[in-house]
């Protein structure tokens, strides 16, 4: 079945420091990627979407390329803020009915020093 | 910006008894959706309901749960005998579609502690 994985967490990095979360996924057919977000005390937010391949969602100086070959979405940001910091999900959802039915990574918590 | 509210934040019950996690979705989204994260694992999809029915709902979804929506606001989700094992953060969503890549909105999540 479809599943997705990304790196292991912590990751504490300095502020403007490069940032690069992996995710790769295992799915049939074209599935949609998606990057949420969870800041403390706050809910899943979608951070940034691609829907085929080599398409590229950013947002929030956050970028993520979706790669059919290497089956990945990377996440990156040239230069981290302490604001930044916050547990992030790679995610997808499949190629056909089951659009709501978003199958999740496990998150990986970013926290940036000043 | 709208956004899915649910409440209660934490709730602590006995194992055994009822459970009703209420939401109230965007308002003109057309699709709900139950998912929860046992603290530490990975966030699992519950439960996909659309024009007053379901219409996915995964293996975790077995016959102690449920889902309504009430009136034209509401959506809610009941354990009907809480396990231990039902522990776990559940987070509303909702969309305006089901196209593909649509996004879903989440709202900040329940806490349940089942004791």
């Amino acid at each position: 079945g479809n599943s997705v994985t990304q790196m292991e967490g912590p990751v504490t990095l300095s502020e403007e420091a490069f940032l690069t979360i992996n995710c790769t996924y295992t799915a049939t057919g074209y599935p949609s990627l998606f990057w949420y977000v969870q800041y403390p005390g706050e809910g899943l937010q979608l951070l940034l979407k691609a829907t085929k391949a080599d398409d590229k969602g950013s947002n929030k100086g956050f970028e993520a390329t979706y790669r059919k070959e290497t089956t990945s979405f990377h996440l990156e940001k040239g230069s981290v803020q302490v604001s930044d910091s916050a547990v992030y999900f790679c995610a997808l959802s499949g190629d056909g009915g089951s659009q709501g039915n978003l199958i999740f990574g496990k998150g990986t918590k970013l926290s940036v020093k000043p | 910006e709208p956004e899915v509210t649910q409440t209660p934040s934490h709730q602590v019950t006995q194992m055994g008894q009822e459970v009703i996690l209420r939401c109230v979705p965007i308002s003109n989204h057309l699709y709900f959706y139950w998912y929860r994260q046992i603290l530490g694992q990975k966030v699992e999809f519950l439960v996909s309901f659309y024009n007053n029915e379901i219409s996915e709902k995964s293996e975790i979804f077995d016959d102690q749960f449920s889902v309504e929506r009430p009136d034209g606001s509401n959506f809610t989700l009941k354990i009907r005998s809480t396990k231990l094992e039902d522990s776990a953060m559940y987070f509303c969503a909702s969309s305006e579609s089901a196209v593909r890549g649509n996004t879903i909105y989440f709202g900040e999540g329940s806490w349940l502690t089942v004791v």
